[in-house]
């Protein structure tokens, strides 16, 4: 089956810091892959998306690249700020049909000021 | 444009008790998906329904669990009876079609807590 595996947290940057959170995945198909973010006391939402191999994702500052060679989906900004604190989730859905998204466990990001 | 509503926000009750989730979705959105996050964990797929039928149930413990979706629109979980094990948040999440490109649309989610 389908799965997601994302590092574990939690991540302690400093504001200004270059981040990355890896995440690779295991797929039978081709899927389409997610960044979804949850800030402290909000709901889930999408912070971006990439369907298909070599696509990049971007929104707020944060970027990922979907890499079929290496199955990776790495999430990355070059600056942090202390509003960017929140737990980010890895996801990946197949393409058509049953669509529902498996998730990794969540990283949970802290940015000091 | 108003979110995905779902009630009751807290729930605790006693195990062997029953307990339903109610979600109304986007409006619009013809694909519906209840999910379980365990604390610590990321959410798992439950079940999803395009328009009034199930795609997907393969992850719905059916036993005890089990959702519909009669119109099309609002949807119900119950579970019944409930287990220690089965504390969590259920999360409901809509998108417009089922075709694994649109984003999922997430509730604020109802937090189960049993004794």
């Amino acid at each position: 089956g389908n799965s997601v595996t994302q590092m574990e947290g939690p991540v302690t940057l400093s504001e200004e810091a270059f981040l990355t959170i890896n995440c690779t995945y295991t797929a039978t198909g081709y899927p389409s892959l997610f960044w979804y973010v949850q800030y402290p006391g909000e709901g889930l939402q999408l912070l971006l998306k990439a369907t298909k191999a070599d696509d990049k994702g971007s929104n707020k500052g944060f970027e990922a690249t979907y890499r079929k060679e290496t199955t990776s989906f790495h999430l990355e900004k070059g600056s942090v700020q202390v509003s960017d604190s929140a737990v980010y989730f890895c996801a990946l859905s197949e393409k058509g049909g049953a669509d529902g998204l498996t998730f990794g466990k969540g990283t949970h990001l802290i940015i000091q000021p | 444009e108003a979110g995905v509503a779902q009630s009751p926000r807290y729930k605790i009750i006693e195990k062997r008790q029953s307990v339903a989730f109610w979600c109304n979705p986007i409006s619009g959105h013809a694909t519906l998906y209840w999910y379980q996050q365990i604390l610590g964990q990321g959410p798992k797929l439950l079940i999803q329904f395009q328009n009034n039928g199930v795609v997907d149930d393969s992850q719905l413990p059916k036993d005890r669990f089990s959702a519909e979706r009669l119109k099309g629109v609002d949807s119900t979980l119950k579970i019944q009876p409930a287990k220690l094990e089965d504390s969590a948040v259920y999360l409901c999440a809509s998108s417009l079609t089922g075709a694994g490109n649109q984003p999922q649309h997430f509730g604020d989610g109802t937090r189960l807590s049993i004794l």
